[in-house]
């Protein structure tokens, strides 16, 4: 079956330090990617998303990149800040062998920026 | 759109009591799923549906926990009786069918048993 696994945290930077959270993924099929960020006391929301190998998705400063060779999604940002501090998550979504679109998100990652 | 509703948003219950968690899914979204989320576990996913049918409940723990979709707009999750290992954080989430996989998720429901 479709897994994500990705660096458990919890990761502690300085502010305006360079982030990357890892993201490996298996899939049978060809699916889209995504990260969702959580913030304390609220749910998962959408920070950026690949639909297929190559791609670059990006927001909020944060990137990620499709790589089909090497099975990954790993999220970048080049200066975080205290604001950023949050859970995020890597998930990828797939068609299943009834055609049901199933996402699969990995554990998780806190990120706490101190100033 | 309002957005994915949940409620209640905090329950604090006894074990051995029912507990019924609701969803309001965003109009026109034809998936509907339902995650824990607990610091042991991380994000489980329970079960999902698809137009109001369930296609996979191989997430719900045991027999306690049941969940139903009677119409597109609501989802019920009921823990009967419940335990105080059930306590956790419970989120439903819904996504359209056209879409790439984006789910767009309720601000969830914090749930205590003592």
């Amino acid at each position: 079956g479709n897994s994500v696994t990705q660096m458990e945290g919890p990761v502690t930077l300085s502010e305006e330090a360079f982030l990357t959270i890892n993201c490996t993924y298996t899939a049978t099929g060809y699916p889209s990617l995504f990260w969702y960020v959580q913030y304390p006391g609220e749910g998962l929301q959408l920070l950026l998303k690949a639909t297929k190998a190559d791609d670059k998705g990006s927001n909020k400063g944060f990137e990620a990149t499709y790589r089909k060779e090497t099975t990954s999604f790993h999220l970048e940002k080049g200066s975080v800040q205290v604001s950023d501090s949050a859970v995020y998550f890597c998930a990828l979504s797939d068609r299943d062998s009834g055609g049901y679109q199933k996402v699969t998100f990995g554990i998780g990652t806190k990120l706490q920026v101190i100033p | 759109d309002a957005g994915v509703i949940q409620s209640p948003r905090h329950e604090v219950t006894e074990m051995g009591q029912e507990v019924t968690l609701r969803c309001k899914p965003i109009s026109g979204h034809d998936y509907l799923f339902w995650y824990r989320q607990t610091m042991m576990r991380g994000l489980e996913l329970l079960i999902y549906f698809n137009n109001n049918v369930p296609i996979d409940d191989s997430g719900m723990p045991e027999d306690r926990f049941s969940a139903k979709m009677p119409n597109a707009s609501f989802s019920t999750l009921k823990i009967q009786p419940s335990e105080p290992r059930d306590s956790a954080v419970y989120f439903c989430a819904s996504k359209g069918q056209g879409s790439s996989g984006e789910l767009f998720f309720g601000e969830g429901s914090r749930l205590t048993v003592l």
